[in-house]
C-alpha cells in the first residue's frame, strides 16, 4: 500500500526565545545519545552528545538533558535564531557498535 | 579537515537496475555506517563497517549490500532496484569502534523511476 509520511511535530518559536525539543526513547539499555540538526537538502549535522553517566551537558547555546528514569531526552536552544530552523533528531545507541536508532524528528520553525 | 564525502549527490535509475554509492569518511575515521532516509520511515540503519568488516546489519533485504576498503572508504550497492528504494542514502563516519560521535555526509538522493 501507499506509505504514509511521518507526521513531524512542529515547534514554532519567536526569534530570541528559548526552544525546548523533546525526545522519548524506548530502550533502557541505550547509553549514548546524539542530537542532530537537518536542514532541507542536507545531511544531519551533529549538535551535541551525552552519555548515560551524565544528566546534563552544555554546548554553545545548546543544552542536552537526559532523564534515564523516564527515558527522556531534551535539547534546549537558547536565544533561538532563524538559522536554527530545521528538523531536529535524537539518536540513541546501546553500545551496539555504531548503530544508531533515530527518532522521527521535530521541525523547529523560528519566526523573525 | 574535510568532512564526509558522498558521491554522487543525485542519481536517477530505472526499476531493475543496480546502483553503487560511495562514501569517503573523515580522515582517520575507521567506522562507516549507512542509513536510508525516507518520508515514510525516517532514518533507518542499513549496515556498519569497521576495518573492512561488516559488524552490524539492519533489517533490509539482501539486495542491499556494502563493503569497506583498506583506506576506510565504503560503497553500498543496491541491486534490482524497486520504486520503494527511492530515498536519501546517508553515510556516517565515526572515529572508533563504538559509542563515538557520528558525522554525516550530505547524502545521495536516489530516485527510482
Amino acid at each position: 500500500g501507499e506509505s504514509v509520511g511521518l507526521h513531524l511535530p512542529t515547534l514554532s518559536v519567536q526569534e530570541g526565545d528559548n526552544s525546548i525539543i523533546n525526545c522519548a526513547y524506548s530502550n533502557s539499555a541505550s547509553d549514548y545519545f546524539i542530537w542532530y540538526k537537518q536542514e532541507s537538502g542536507k545531511g544531519p549535522q551533529f549538535i551535541i552528545d551525552i552519555r548515560s553517566n551524565m544528566d546534563k551537558r552544555q554546548g554553545q547555546r545548546v543544552t542536552v538533558l537526559l532523564n534515564k528514569t523516564v527515558k527522556h531526552l531534551s535539547l534546549q536552544i537558547a536565544a533561538t535564531q532563524p538559522g536554527d530552523s530545521a528538523v531536529y533528531f535524537c539518536a540513541e545507541n546501546t553500545s551496539d557498535f555504531n548503530k544508531f536508532y533515530f527518532g522521527s524528528g521535530t521541525k523547529l520553525n523560528v519566526k523573525p | 579537515k574535510a568532512g564526509v564525502t558522498q558521491t554522487p549527490r543525485y542519481l536517477i535509475k530505472t526499476r531493475g537496475q543496480q546502483v553503487t554509492l560511495s562514501c569517503s569518511p573523515i580522515s582517520g575515521h575507521r567506522s562507516v555506517s549507512w542509513y536510508q532516509q525516507t518520508p515514510g520511515q525516517g532514518l533507518q540503519f542499513l549496515f556498519e563497517y569497521f576495518s573492512e568488516t561488516q559488524r552490524n546489519k539492519g533489517n533490509f533485504p539482501g539486495r542491499f549490500s556494502g563493503r569497506q576498503f583498506s583506506n576506510s572508504r565504503s560503497e553500498m550497492n543496491v541491486s534490482t532496484l524497486e520504486l520503494g528504494d527511492s530515498a536519501l542514502y546517508l553515510c556516517a563516519s565515526s572515529l572508533d569502534q563504538t559509542n563515538t560521535e557520528a558525522f554525516f555526509g550530505q547524502g545521495t538522493r536516489l530516485t527510482v523511476v
